[in-house]
């Protein structure tokens, strides 16, 4: 099993949808997450970070379920400038040190 | 301003042909992370510094070396860079090991001609 697993999309939804992102991860004694954004051929930035149950700032919320292992961002009122991979990030698994990406999942937001 | 700065931004190599990208950070941050990126896929991560501490992932390739003279600079080495090696290669930094989020520097995408 992957240490991080989503769903690639793409999300094609229209302006002013509400759109969630689900993601798994294998390694039951992560405390963290993260959401990244990419932008085509740009660096990752960081959207949100996920420390408890879960995280809200504006249209974006974060939730964490750790019974189940996943963790999820919901997009309200979907803009066309959400137009990007969302990438789901764990630290690794297994002793590792260093932040474990999922393969990302696109969302295109149209007119 | 930058705060996790990459060198250069693209860098045109031939096959074979050694080539060193560069990073340098403002941040003080102990951790430096490589990653790969190829198109439409995630980052990989090659290997990560925490201070000096080199950490090596077990399927990154021996053409693929790393250099941590100081806190501020790390660097990515690629002793004969294959066709396959053409990708974006992200820098992060983080403060410590304990699970923050990473600061990433704009990348440098890697042609190999």
């Amino acid at each position: 099993r992957k240490e991080v697993e989503q769903d690639p999309g793409p999300f094609n939804v229209p302006e002013g949808a509400t759109v969630a992102f689900n993601c798994t991860y294998s390694n039951s004694a992560s405390q963290s997450f993260f959401w990244y954004r990419q932008d085509c051929r740009k660096e990752p930035k960081l959207l949100m970070s996920v420390y408890s149950s879960g995280n809200e700032d504006g249209r974006f919320t974060a939730q964490l379920n750790r019974a189940s292992q996943y963790i999820s961002l919901l997009i309200r009122d979907s803009k066309l400038s959400d137009s990007a991979t969302y990438l789901c990030v764990a630290p690794g698994g297994m002793g590792r040190r260093a932040l474990t990406f999922g393969s990302g999942t696109r969302l295109q937001v149209q007119p | 301003d930058a705060m996790v700065i990459q060198n250069p931004r693209y860098q045109v190599t031939q096959f074979g042909k050694p080539v060193t990208l560069s990073c340098s950070q403002t941040l003080n941050h102990n951790v430096m992370y490589w990653y790969q990126q190829k198109s439409s896929q995630a980052p990989k991560l090659l290997f990560h510094y925490y201070d000096k501490d080199f950490n090596n992932e077990a399927d990154t390739p021996d053409n693929f070396q790393s250099r941590r003279p100081n806190t501020s600079f790390c660097f990515l080495d690629i002793r004969s860079p294959g066709l396959g090696d053409a990708a974006m290669y992200l820098c992060a930094t983080s403060r410590d090991s304990s699970g923050r989020a990473g600061d990433f520097g704009a990348g440098t995408r890697l042609s190999v001609l």
